[in-house]
Order: structure tokens, then sequence, then C-alpha cells
């Protein structure tokens, strides 16, 4: 078992609808979480970290955390063609400063 | 911009010779780290640095040495180049929060390895 495992899609929505991803981990005992977006030929860029249970907002987005199922989301809103990228989610395994990502999902946004 | 920049940019090498990257930061960071990318696997740790002269190895290690004599630069070295070693490689730099430690790229140096 991957520590942490996303569906490498590609994921298809129709622009202004709302995109729904999902990653779920290993180790029990992580306490922070992260989305990254990438966009091709471009580096990863951090959009949200969420440490506690529950829901957090920003903008179109919004990251949800279930420790208890080891699940993390992240839901964009009003989906646009920008929004079509690589999402990476990134959980801190046994160690505070290191990080294991997952192999990412594709999203596509259609016009 | 986490002041976060990467040399060489691209860079093509035969099997065999050792290669260098740098990952140069302006922010003073305490923690850089070097990854690599490659279709299907996501990005994978291969060192990380917590200070000056302090590394750890991460978990695709093998082939690959650091060095941060400062704290701005932090060196990967492909002791001797092969072809497995055809990447992207980044680098990252950490920034601590409140429970956890967001980390921040660099733009990448792709590493063609014939």
């Amino acid at each position: 078992q991957k520590e942490v495992e996303q569906n490498s899609g590609p994921l298809s929505v129709p622009e202004g609808a709302i995109a729904s991803l999902n990653c779920t981990y290993s180790d029990r005992v992580s306490q922070s979480f992260f989305w990254y977006r990438q966009y091709s030929g471009k580096s990863p860029e951090l959009i949200m970290s969420i440490y506690s249970n529950g829901d957090k907002e920003d903008g179109r987005f919004t990251a949800q955390l279930n420790k208890a199922s080891q699940y993390v989301s992240l839901l964009i809103r009003d989906s646009q063609p920008s929004d079509s990228a690589t999402y990476l989610c990134a959980v801190n395994i046994r160690s505070g400063n290191k990080l294991v990502f997952g192999a990412g999902t594709i999203l596509r946004v259609k016009s | 911009d986490a002041g976060i920049t990467q040399s060489p940019r691209h860079k093509v090498t035969e099997t065999g010779t050792p290669v260098t990257l740098r990952c140069h930061q302006t922010e003073n960071h305490r923690y850089m780290y070097w990854y690599r990318q490659d279709p299907g696997h996501g990005l994978r740790l291969i060192h990380y640095s917590y200070g000056v002269k302090d590394t750890d190895k991460g978990e695709v290690s093998d082939g690959y040495s650091v060095s941060r004599s400062k704290t701005e630069d932090f060196l990967l070295t492909l002791e001797s180049a092969t072809s497995s070693q055809t990447s992207v490689y980044f680098c990252a730099i950490s920034e601590s929060s409140d429970s956890g430690y967001e980390q921040y790229f660099g733009p990448g140096t792709r590493l063609t390895v014939t």
C-alpha cells in the first residue's frame, strides 16, 4: 500500500461545476496535509494546507480533512479551464518536516 | 515566490559523468529538499537538509550526494550519472507554520542522461 494515494484521473468536469479531488494516507499520526497544483512543465504550487479535522475554505477552494478515515479532499467550486492541471496531495509522514506526495490527479475543465 | 533558483535549468550529460545541480535561496530558510519527479511516481525525496552541514537521506538517495556549506545553497551531485537518473529535479524550501511545514518549490532542472 502506498503511503499517499490519489486517483490518477483524468477527472473531467464542465466549466462552472464542482471538481472533487480525493486523497488517502496510511500514517495515522500525520498532522499536516497539503494540496499543490502543477501545470504541465512547471513546478508545484502550494494552494491549500489543512491541519485540523473539518473544512478550510480559501476562495473557490475548500480542503476537507477526516483523520479518522485518513482522508483529505479538495473541492474546487466554479471550475475554470485555467484550473486544468495536476493536483498533488502531500502528507507529513512520521517526521514533521518531510512530506510524502501522491502521484497526482489530472484535472481537465472543459469549456 | 519564495526566492528559489535552480541551475542549470536544463542539462544533457553522458552516462558515467558526474553532475552537480545547484539550489539557491535568498530568505535564510532552515530546511531545503531535493526531489525528483517521474511519470507515475510523483515527487520522491532524494535528500534534505535541516541546517548548514546537516543533511539526511530521503526515499531515493542511492547514487546521489548532497552538500550544504552555506545556508543559501544546497547542492545535489550525481556521482556517476545513469540513464535511470533522467528526470526533472526540484528543490524546495520549508517554512514552519503553526502545525506543519509548508514547502515551496524552485522552477526545476530537467536532466537527460544519454
